[in-house]
């Protein structure tokens, strides 16, 4: 069936650091990756997507890629911030429905 | 700004009871899904709803649960006879296009 793998499961870095954390997707009819920060106890929030015709997108400090051939994507935040510390989410969909990996908790430490 | 709202924000229910889990999407939105998030866990799918009836249902979605959108703009869960693993958040969400929408979510605690 449909499966999205995301690594690692947590990381934890130094203010101002990189981050980047991996999702592999099982479905080539994937066509949306989205990337959802999740702060505890609250919903997911939408914080950068990236569709299939596209192999890379930035917004501010925050990046994804995307290697349809592979069926990776990943996502990069740079000069990271202690308010970035949160679960990071990717999705894979191909008609909707919304394919979640198991999250990654970042911790990034002052 | 528009979102979809949900309620309660928070239920406790007995083994065994129904529960309704209401919620209101985003007014021009055509598509409608039912999200699990067992506490620590990922975000799973449980069911599509496209033009008054189900599009796509998980694994998840036995026959202990039913979605309805009764009067046009609430869409609700029920889940007929809870167990105890059904105790987690449940996020409505909605999209027109691709993007999805979520709302704050249920804390379901079945005990």
């Amino acid at each position: 069936g449909e499966n999205v793998e995301q690594h690692p499961s947590t990381l934890s870095v130094q203010e101002g650091d990189s981050a980047v954390i991996k999702c592999t997707y099982s479905d080539s009819a994937s066509n949306y990756f989205p990337w959802y920060k999740q702060e505890l106890g609250k919903r997911p929030q939408l914080i950068i997507d990236i569709r299939s015709n596209v192999g890379e997108k930035k917004d501010q400090r925050i990046a994804v890629t995307l290697n349809k051939t592979a069926k990776h994507f990943s996502l990069h935040i740079t000069e990271t911030q202690p308010e970035d510390s949160a679960v990071y989410f990717c999705a894979a969909s191909s008609g909707g429905k919304l394919i979640f990996g198991q999250g990654t908790e970042l911790s990034v430490k002052p | 700004e528009p979102e979809v709202t949900q309620t309660p924000s928070h239920q406790v229910t007995q083994m065994g009871q129904e529960v309704i889990l209401r919620c209101v999407p985003i007014s021009n939105h055509l598509y409608f899904y039912w999200y699990r998030q067992i506490l620590g866990q990922k975000v799973e799918f449980l069911v599509s709803f496209y033009n008054n009836e189900i599009s796509e249902k998980s694994e998840i979605f036995d026959d202990q649960f039913s979605v309805e959108r009764p009067d046009g703009s609430n869409f609700t869960l029920k889940i007929r006879s809870t167990k105890l693993e059904d105790s987690a958040m449940y996020f409505c969400a909605s999209n027109s296009n691709t993007e999805a929408f979520f709302g704050q979510g249920t804390r379901l605690t079945v005990v």
